[in-house]
């Protein structure tokens, strides 16, 4: 049974430039949650997906928008890279129902910005 | 000042010592507690979850909350060399996890 999967699992983008990232959930779950991880510290919560909308968001400006198809999949794009986003880009997946206890995560992206 | 602290170390112990990871908080609304691992270029593994206070056990692995002192701890058994990775404690919050910086742990042979 595949876990998370990501991809890609490294990307280099230059200043300005937009990305975006993919994520296959977990068989059976039906909710995706992404984190940025910077070097050294915890993952911060991006936005949660559920249903193809976007159900909670974090602290991060606009230009972090997100998608979720309809086999649950999804996508975090980024427009006008800045040199701080180089981070892990992680997705979680979840069944709705086990909340937060429920994620198993992908081994990320990791995107750095030059 | 953060919602969970947590301190990076590295913590360095020896092959069979019985290591302890804390971490502190400040939000008295956190139900539930976590601890995830996470080795070097891979996504963070759920180890434990603990709902309010008391201790949870699984095999080398305990998990204490006290909500009274906002702290909560992991503690590892008879550690060994494959037990080195970052540990990172993590709460919930509305359905996002708030997370400790994580604790880098080595075990040394």
């Amino acid at each position: 049974d595949a876990g998370v999967t990501q991809s890609p699992t490294h990307l280099i983008k230059t200043r300005g430039q937009q990305v975006t990232l993919r994520c296959s959930p977990k068989s059976g779950h039906d909710t995706v949650s992404w984190y940025q991880q910077a070097l050294g510290q915890g993952p911060q919560f991006i936005f949660q997906y559920y249903e193809e909308e976007e159900r909670q968001r974090g602290n991060f400006p606009d230009r972090f928008s997100g998608h979720q198809f309809p086999n649950y999949s999804s996508e975090l794009n980024v427009n006008a890279l800045l040199l701080g986003d180089s981070a892990l880009y992680l997705c979680a997946s979840s069944p709705r129902l086990d909340g937060n206890y429920g994620y198993t995560f992908g081994s990320g992206t990791r995107l750095t910005v030059v | 000042q953060k919602e969970v602290e947590q301190d990076p170390g590295p913590l360095s112990v020896p092959e069979g010592a019985i290591v302890s990871l804390n971490c502190t908080y400040s939000n008295s609304a956190f139900q539930y507690f976590m601890w995830y691992r996470q080795y070097s270029r891979k996504g963070p593994e759920l180890l434990m979850y603990t709902y309010s206070s008391g201790n949870k056990e699984d095999g080398r692995f305990t998990a204490q909350v006290d909500k009274s002192s906002k702290y909560i701890s992991l503690f590892i058994r008879d550690s060994q060399p494959s037990d080195s990775a970052t540990y990172l404690c993590a709460m919930d919050s509305n359905y996002q996890l708030i997370w400790g910086a994580g604790t880098k742990l080595i075990i040394k042979p």
